[in-house]
């Protein structure tokens, strides 16, 4: 069974600069989750999918970020104005029937310079 | 607010030796988690606990969840270079299994 996918595995921008993050659950995983890691932290979650509906994006900047699930399958996450502080890592989980077993991909490490 | 604290933040110990590391809540979790990270990947499931006093092994791993459900430690026996990461807790809230509460890590290093 393929894991949790991501793309790209890394980024460079300039700030103000745009910037898109691609996810593919698992198979069959109706929920999805995007997280934000600093370095030496623990992730912090952004926004969770329940199939294609966003169920908590409380802690999702709106201003600049934004997610999108269309077919309630694969996700994309976007920055736009990526600012200096945005540089962290991208991490993406999804979850099945054990709704608090997260699987997580590898993720998105993003370099604003 | 919910805070996990993990404690120490930072071990770093010989081949052969044990170690404990703590997870610490003053609020109630449904169930814990225990994820290991490496560099460059994301958190793999190492475990879940659900019952208060729980004790889970996982080869030379043990796992404890606290009696009050507020607490959580993993025990290594013997550790190998291979252990080496970022051990990470998480508790699910009592009224959503969907929300976690991630600690901020600990990170060990096994040195040959």
């Amino acid at each position: 069974e393929a894991g949790v996918v991501q793309s790209p595995r890394y980024k460079i921008i300039e700030k103000k600069q745009p910037v898109a993050f691609w996810c593919n659950p698992i198979s069959g995983h109706n929920t999805l989750y995007w997280y934000l890691q600093n370095l030496g932290q623990g992730p912090e979650l952004l926004i969770r999918y329940e199939n294609e509906e966003a169920v908590d994006d409380s802690q999702l900047p709106k201003d600049r970020f934004s997610a999108e699930r269309l077919k309630g399958v694969d996700s994309t996450l976007k920055i736009q104005p990526a600012e200096l502080g945005d540089s962290a890592v991208y991490l993406c989980a999804s979850s099945g029937l054990v709704p608090n077993e997260q699987f997580f991909g590898p993720g998105t490490r993003l370099t604003v310079l | 607010t919910q805070l996990l604290e993990q404690s120490p933040q930072f071990l770093s110990i010989q081949e052969g030796e044990n170690l404990t590391v703590y997870c610490n809540s003053s609020s109630v979790f449904s169930s814990l988690q225990w994820y290991r990270q490496e560099p460059g990947e994301g958190p793999v499931l190492l475990v879940t606990v659900v019952t208060g006093g729980e004790v889970k092994k996982l080869k030379r791993l043990t796992f404890q969840f606290g009696d009050a459900r507020k607490d959580s430690s993993l025990h290594i026996t013997a550790a190998q270079p291979g252990d080496t990461g970022l051990y990470l807790c998480a508790g699910a809230a009592v009224d959503s299994n969907y929300q976690l509460i991630w600690g901020a890590g600990t990170k060990l290093i096994i040195k040959p």
